[in-house]
């Protein structure tokens, strides 16, 4: 069926550090491609998206680009800060609902 | 603004005892939906809903059922607690059926514990 594959974490990182995360989906249909971030004690919240071959989503400095030749949505942001601290889910859509990849703990060090 | 607003946020259970989890939007949100969160598994959809008198299931639907009597509420409802059902579960909705494209807003979770 239709998944999201996305790197393990934990990911640790000092602060201006850059990040990746990378995540790669099945190629099924033409899907819509998501970043939602979740903070502690929260729900997610969308942090990016990109809905066609070649589109950049970017948000708060993170970037993400739909690269349908690899069928990859991989995360970067050039210079994390601590608040970046957070569990980050790539997503695709599948009919009624979202796909979503097991989570990557990124944790930013001062 | 509410949002979407999730009761309640801790819960114990002993295996058999039955519970509702509740959902409330107050965005005029047509598509609602449960999931839930376990570790090194993302997120798993339980159940779904695309209007008010309408729900289907998810991946993992077997233990809950939903209902959806108006267009706010979403109500979760575990019949028979079991210790797999041990999990945060997430009420989250949108605009457009699906979510596909248009953002899912997400409550601030239940954290559900079965003994």
């Amino acid at each position: 069926g239709d998944s999201v594959t996305q790197m393990e974490g934990p990911v640790t990182l000092s602060e201006e550090a850059f990040l990746t995360i990378n995540c790669t989906y099945t190629a099924t249909g033409y899907p819509s491609l998501f970043w939602y971030v979740q903070y502690p004690g929260e729900g997610l919240q969308l942090l990016l998206k990109a809905t066609k071959a070649d589109d950049k989503g970017s948000n708060k400095g993170f970037e993400a680009t739909y690269r349908k030749e690899t069928t990859s949505f991989h995360l970067e942001k050039g210079s994390v800060q601590v608040s970046d601290s957070a569990v980050y889910f790539c997503a695709r859509s599948n009919d009624y609902k979202l796909s979503f990849g097991a989570g990557t703990t990124v944790t930013v060090r001062a | 603004n509410a949002g979407v607003t999730q009761t309640p946020k801790f819960q114990v259970l002993k295996t058999g005892q039955s519970m509702t989890l509740q959902c409330a939007q107050d965005m005029n949100h047509e598509y609602m939906s449960w999931y839930r969160q376990d570790p090194g598994m993302g997120l798993r959809l339980i159940h779904y809903s695309v209007g008010a008198g309408i729900t289907d299931q998810g991946e993992v639907p077997n233990g809950y059922n939903v209902s959806r009597s108006t267009t706010e509420d979403f109500p979760l409802r575990l019949l028979s607690a079991a210790p797999s059902q041990t999990s945060v579960y997430f009420c989250a909705s949108s605009t457009s059926t699906g979510g596909t494209n248009s953002p899912l807003h997400f409550g601030n979770g239940t954290r559900l514990t079965v003994t």
